[in-house]
């Protein structure tokens, strides 16, 4: 079946620091969805990607769709407090297939 | 968007009974389904909940130990039956509307059994 893996896993930054985590697909994806949900609370949709190389930004996020369509990457810039939390990619086949996770800690 | 209630938040049960949790849609959606998540692990889906028809279960889900139901396109109940501490859990509720792919969550049920 599909598989959908991120790293890394864990995170600590300090704020300020930027953030990266990568989500990588045993298969092509028709499309990558992002989530963030943070200590105590539900998934929260963040973007959706479509297109092969596609890049999507959101204030401070970066998101971006391989060429290949079987990878992404999230990207936060000087990162802050209210960033915790964990960030999960879902590939979209048949049905959405979440990712691994990678859990994101700030200290200031 | 979708606003979705669901119920209990939390509870503790002992091992062998059954515990239904609720999902409340505030608009009819196309597609409803439950996932479990363990702590500090990803969501794994157990089932897509059909309006009118018996659930789609995953690999590893069987419909004795999970029956759902969904009697309208605003609601849906999941039971988790002769509960054992394994299956201490968060279990949410999501949607997806027609037209789109993204989904939407519930606030969570969370589960324990001892």
């Amino acid at each position: 079946g599909q598989q959908v893996m991120q790293i890394p896993q864990y995170q600590h930054v300090q704020e300020g620091e930027d953030f990266t985590t990568y989500c990588n697909s045993s298969t092509t994806l028709s499309n990558i969805q992002w989530y963030k949900q943070r200590p105590g609370g539900h998934p929260v949709f963040l973007i959706q990607l479509v297109k092969s190389g596609e890049v999507k930004k959101q204030k401070r996020l970066t998101f971006q769709f391989g060429e290949a369509k079987k990878n992404s990457s999230l990207h936060i810039t000087a990162t802050q407090t209210t960033d915790v939390g964990t960030y999960f990619c879902a590939g979209l086949w048949s049905k959405l297939t979440f990712g691994t996770g990678t859990q994101l800690k700030v200290e200031l | 968007s979708a606003v979705i209630s669901q119920k209990p938040s939390r509870d503790i049960c002992q091992r062998g009974t059954s515990l239904t949790i609720q999902c409340q849609v505030d608009s009819q959606v196309t597609m409803m389904f439950w996932y479990r998540q363990q702590p500090g692990q990803s969501l794994t889906l157990i089932a897509t909940a059909n309006q009118g028809s018996e659930a789609t279960y995953e690999s590893g889900f069987v419909i004795d130990k999970f029956p759902i139901s969904r009697p309208n396109l605003t609601f849906s109940t999941l039971t988790v039956s002769n509960m054992s501490p394994e299956d201490s859990s968060i279990y949410l509720c999501s949607v997806i509307h027609t037209g789109n792919t993204e989904a939407f969550f519930g606030q969570g049920t969370r589960l324990t059994v001892v």
